[in-house]
């Protein structure tokens, strides 16, 4: 069966710091993977998707970079947060063609 | 691009019928998804729609109609563990999300 793992859970950054945040996916390959930011109480937005190494699409413009160096690992990258970029950030992946996502557990960040 | 939008919040009491209505406004559309999340979870997939009419999967029901830009996720015999926050999902190019529903189940 398919896995996704997300690290860390939970992180405490002050303002100007980097960033990096992993996902990596088990049981599957060439999946497509996906970075969204879920502000408190509102909805998904996608900030970066991927559909092969080194392939990467960015929704938004922001401080943030994506790097996906395997098939199955994808990375969020800052080189200094700014306090708005809190927030829970959840990695999805799904089959090529499919419409399914399935999500990670995410990860909580809070910019100080 | 997409925007969608469906109410902020909905409540219901327990064995009940609840609608949320989704609207979009989208160029490039394949279909509508929707996916459940409680607080502090990870959001599920629930269902989607690529045609137009009813799909239906055990209490949970979700409907499209291409003509009105509309679609709705229909929850029957509602339970406690249902309150949730649902999102509809817009599929072009990527996946947009609403700004999600908060549904609350009450005794």
């Amino acid at each position: 069966s398919q896995t996704i793992h997300q690290w860390p859970a939970t992180l405490v950054q002050p303002v100007g710091s980097p960033l990096s945040l992993e996902c990596t996916v088990e049981g599957t390959s060439n999946p497509n993977l996906y970075w969204y930011r879920q502000a408190a109480g509102r909805g998904l937005q996608l900030l970066f998707y991927s559909v092969g190494i080194g392939q990467i699409s960015s929704e938004v413009p922001q401080n943030l970079s994506a790097s996906r160096p395997q098939d199955r690992q994808f990375i969020l990258s800052s080189k200094k947060l700014l306090l708005s970029d809190s927030g829970f950030y959840l990695c999805a992946w799904s089959i090529q063609g499919s419409y399914e996502q399935y999500f990670g557990p995410g990860t909580r960040l809070t910019v100080t | 691009g997409q925007s969608l939008e469906q109410p902020s919040e909905v409540t219901a009491v327990e064995g009940a019928i609840v609608q949320i209505n989704c609207t979009y406004q989208t160029s490039g559309f394949y279909g509508l998804s929707w996916y459940q999340q409680h607080d502090g979870g990870a959001p599920t997939f629930l269902s989607y729609n690529a045609l137009d009419g009813l799909e239906e999967t055990g209490r949970f029901s979700s409907f499209l109609s291409r003509s009105d830009s509309y679609g709705y996720l229909l929850l029957q015999e509602l339970q406690m563990k249902d309150s949730a926050s649902y999102f509809c999902a817009g599929e072009g190019r990527a996946l947009t999300f609403g700004s999600g529903t908060r549904l609350q189940v009450q005794p």
